[in-house]
Formats: structure tokens, C-alpha cells, sequence
């Protein structure tokens, strides 16, 4: 069964740079997976921030990024600000019809 | 402005069924597939199901496989997600999310998610 891996948790001061990443337990993620990401916080639905590797929702700030890094899909936030703090999650779409997410970061401001 | 109101959670006994429904505004619904993902309380997203926007594709996750039907009325612009045979594993919030293109694989749009918890 494929597992899709994610940092279970990562910190980041304000105005710093933090890149999570998004793999697979088993082979690499490149741009055929459509990786994209996803921010929710406490009680809310989800926020689709990248889609199709490095392509930014609407209205998403352009200090999120998206991107591949060797064998693992990127979110790079720059510039991170208090209200980044939220769990992000990545998806990826392994064909025939499924998706499977990863098990999210949650991501700490301080 | 898209939105997407889900409806239809519930308190249900293990073995039950429950139907969700999600309403649709603020775009062509035929145009495009939608689908369902769930959050157990404290985990993580976990896709559910997703159906084209003809209604001719639905694909499942295996965890809910032969239990889960995901369906659609294009003239009432409605999402449904029919629930079998729950079990206490299937309680979660069911978020109802709207696709972009098949081409680009991701949801754009997401509801406000309906909680479904199967308890005796």
C-alpha cells in the first residue's frame, strides 16, 4: 500500500523561509503525481494553496511555492508570517482514479 | 462566488447507513467532477471518493470500497455520498470538494464539512 510521507511537525521564526516536503514510502514523486497542498487550521475547512506541482491558487500569496526537490514535491514558504501556522497537507494523485494524502505537517510560527 | 453547503451528518449506529448531500453554487456543476474527503477527529484529510462530471467515473478509496456510493444530480447541481455498513472508523467530518480541471488532479473549493459519527 503506498504511504504518502510528510514532516510530522516543523518550526519556523517569522520572516524565515521553511520548506515541507511530500514522498512516497516507496519510489519518487515527480510532476506525473500532480502533488498538490492544502492549509487548514483548527476548525476549518481545508485551503487549496498549489496545484499541479508549482501552480498557486487563486489568491494565494506568492511566498508559497510549490516545486519538486530531488525525489519529494515542495511547499516553500517565505517569508512566514503568524498566521501561517496551520497543518499543510500534501495530495497526490497515483492514477486510475485515487488520490492519497499525506499525513500533514503541522507547521509552528515562533 | 463558488460555494459548497454539505448536509446529511448525523449520530448513526454501527452498521447503519447515512446519505451527505452537497449543494453547489456559483458554477457550472456538470463541468466539473467533485468529491469527498474525510477528517477523523484529531487525524488527517483522507480522500473518500470522487465522481466525474458526467457521473460516468466513480472511484473509490479502499477503505470504503463496496460500503460508499458517490453519485450526482446535474439538474440540482447536488453531490451525494450514500453510506453503508458504517463502522466506528467512518466517523469524521465529510468535506464536499469541487475539482478543477481532470487535467490538474486537486480540489479548488471545499465546504464547511458535515460530522458524521457512528457510535451505539
Amino acid at each position: 500500500q503506498t504511504v504518502v510521507t510528510q514532516e510530522p511537525s516543523f518550526s519556523v521564526s517569522p520572516g524565515g523561509t521553511v520548506t515541507l516536503t511530500c514522498g512516497l514510502s516507496s519510489g519518487s514523486v515527480s510532476t506525473s503525481y500532480y502533488p498538490s497542498w492544502y492549509q487548514q487550521t483548527p476548525g476549518q475547512a481545508p485551503r487549496t494553496l498549489i496545484y499541479s506541482t508549482n501552480t498557486r491558487s487563486s489568491g494565494v500569496p506568492d511566498r508559497f511555492s510549490g516545486s519538486i526537490l530531488g525525489n519529494k514535491a515542495a511547499l516553500t514558504i517565505t517569508g512566514a508570517q503568524a498566521d501561517d501556522e496551520s497543518d499543510y497537507y500534501c495530495v497526490l494523485y497515483m492514477g486510475s482514479g485515487i488520490w492519497v494524502f499525506g499525513g500533514g505537517t503541522n507547521l509552528t510560527v515562533l | 462566488e463558488v460555494q459548497l453547503v454539505e448536509s446529511g451528518g448525523g449520530l448513526v449506529q454501527p452498521g447503519g447507513s447515512l446519505r451527505l448531500s452537497c449543494a453547489a453554487f456559483g458554477f457550472t456543476f456538470s463541468s466539473y467532477a467533485m468529491g469527498w474527503v474525510r477528517q477523523a477527529p484529531g487525524k488527517g484529510l483522507e480522500w473518500v471518493s470522487v465522481v466525474s462530471g458526467s457521473a460516468t467515473g466513480t472511484y473509490y478509496a479502499d477503505s470504503v470500497k463496496g460500503r460508499f456510493t458517490i453519485s450526482r444530480d446535474n439538474s440540482k447541481n447536488t453531490l451525494y455520498l450514500q453510506m453503508n455498513s458504517l463502522r466506528a472508523e467512518d466517523t469524521a467530518v465529510y468535506y464536499c470538494a469541487k475539482m478543477r480541471g481532470w487535467g490538474d488532479y486537486a480540489f479548488d473549493y471545499w465546504g464547511q464539512g458535515t460530522l458524521v459519527t457512528v457510535s451505539s
